[in-house]
């Protein structure tokens, strides 16, 4: 069955940048979205932006301008960039495929979540 | 921007009725989903497209969605259901939104 594979550093220093890569392993990363969502440590979740496998993005407004995610179908990867980190950025990051349906009403869910990486902003 | 409200916490005695609800602006004209996080756990989808369950989850977890509310539903609650629940949906400005999460505790 497909898993999804988190990897990265786990420390970054203030105003870098944090990269991230999802490996997919058990099926095709094409014809699927793919997302990226974080979870602060007792907090909730939060959704950082989804990309196609055409390479077609759709970002959180709240995130918007210090994030990037590309795809690289070769290796079966997608990765994301979030520029000028800050503490707040410290959580667990958890990479997802989605699955779309536009019919009478748009819907967009997650079925298979990699098991989560953490990520501290520490100098 | 476009909020999901959900109870941060519910309980629930073991075998009962469980409901978490999801309260935003016209839900009902959107497609909810919910997922289940155990402690420690990555998220896994429980339901989807408002009331479908994807393959492996029991049946005793069920969906709806109506008006302004979208609603979790788990009868015979178990021990092992005990997590925290996440509603989601896909905004018209086109991205997507988590509720704050419900904690789950079967009494």
């Amino acid at each position: 069955q497909v898993q999804l594979q988190e990897s990265g550093p786990g420390l970054v220093k203030p105003s870098e940048t944090l990269s991230l890569t999802c490996t997919v392993s058990g099926d095709s990363i094409s014809s699927y979205y793919w997302s990226w969502s974080r979870q602060p440590a007792g907090k909730g979740l939060e959704w950082i932006g989804r990309i196609y496998t055409s390479g077609s993005t759709n970002y959180n407004p709240s995130l918007k301008s210090r994030v990037t995610m590309s795809v690289d179908t070769s290796k079966n990867q997608f990765s994301l960039k979030l520029r000028s980190v800050t503490a707040a950025d410290t959580a667990v990051y958890y990479c997802a495929r989605g699955h779309e349906y536009s019919g009478s009403h748009y819907y967009y869910y997650m079925d298979v979540w990699g098991k989560g990486t953490t990520v501290t902003v520490s100098s | 921007s476009y909020e999901l409200t959900q109870p941060p916490s519910v309980s629930v005695s073991p075998g009962q009725t469980a409901s978490i609800t999801c309260s935003g602006d016209k839900l009902g004209d959107k497609y909810a989903c919910w997922y289940q996080q155990r402690p420690g756990q990555s998220p896994v989808l429980v339901i989807y497209q408002d009331s479908k369950r994807p393959s492996g989850i029991p049946e005793r977890f069920s969906g709806s969605n109506s008006g302004n509310t979208a609603t979790l539903t788990i009868s015979g609650t178990q021990a092992m259901d005990e997590a925290d629940y996440y509603c989601q949906a896909w905004d018209s400005s086109s991205y997507l939104v988590f509720g704050g999460g419900t904690k789950l505790t079967v009494l």
